[in-house]
């Protein structure tokens, strides 16, 4: 268990809807990263918080949006979802955005689009 | 190399063997090269985080090196168990850039 948790575990939704993905760090973690992992694909990054900043970005799609709270929890918005969205959504938390600094990662949420 | 490279892609081994995989990278502006493990149905776990030339870093039968000169790291797996089938990633955190990983499968 490394301390990240994510919420839902898994999601099953249709074409065109929103979902709200949840990640709660470990507990003195600061930076906040969620990536997506689609089918025999590896893990791409999309946006990363600091201290409830934005920090970084990847490939994140305009119809995807995230941010991180006070309390340093993040949520990753999806809209006008298309099936191609189905796939694995990893949050990981680190204390700093430092480049030696260790990313803890959740469990992962599994999202279906139908 | 532009970007990080893993070679190879997927590997089996017996159980018992010694094996090793690469990870190689742009030899200039070095920053922290990560490892993680990934097992199947779970989430990637950070084994090792190599910083300076000539690191050598070792976690139970697992052990990584670093050539920042000429640009590779390698993960080695002595006497490899079943519990090591996996898909090992190295990354570059500092612009979030993950090579595609070494699949490796240990037989019983």
């Amino acid at each position: 268990d490394s301390g990240v948790t994510q919420t839902p575990k898994h999601l099953i939704t249709a074409t065109g809807q929103r979902v709200t993905l949840r990640c709660s760090p470990r507990s003195g973690d600061l930076s906040v990263y969620w990536y997506q992992q689609s089918l025999d694909q590896g893990l791409q990054f999309l946006i990363q918080y600091y201290n409830g900043e934005e920090r970084a970005k990847g490939n994140i799609l305009e119809r995807f949006s995230a941010q991180q709270f006070p309390d340093l929890h993040s949520e990753l918005n999806l809209s006008s979802l298309e099936l191609g969205d189905s796939a694995l959504y990893f949050c990981a938390s680190s204390v700093h955005p430092g480049s030696t600094d260790t990313q803890y990662f959740g469990p992962g949420t599994r999202l279906t689009v139908l | 190399i532009l970007n990080v490279e893993q070679s190879p892609q997927s590997l089996h081994v017996q159980e018992g063997d010694s094996t090793n995989f690469t990870c190689s990278f742009p030899s200039s502006n070095f920053y922290a090269l990560h490892w993680y493990r990934w097992e199947t149905a779970k989430s990637p776990e950070a084994l090792f985080v190599m910083t300076l030339n000539g690191d050598e870093k070792k976690k139970g039968r697992i052990s990584a090196t670093l050539n920042t000169k000429e640009g590779y790291s390698y993960l080695y797996i002595k006497g490899s168990q079943p519990e090591d089938s996996a898909t090992y990633l190295c990354a570059f955190i500092h612009d979030m850039r993950f090579g595609a990983g070494t699949r490796l499968t240990v037989k019983p």
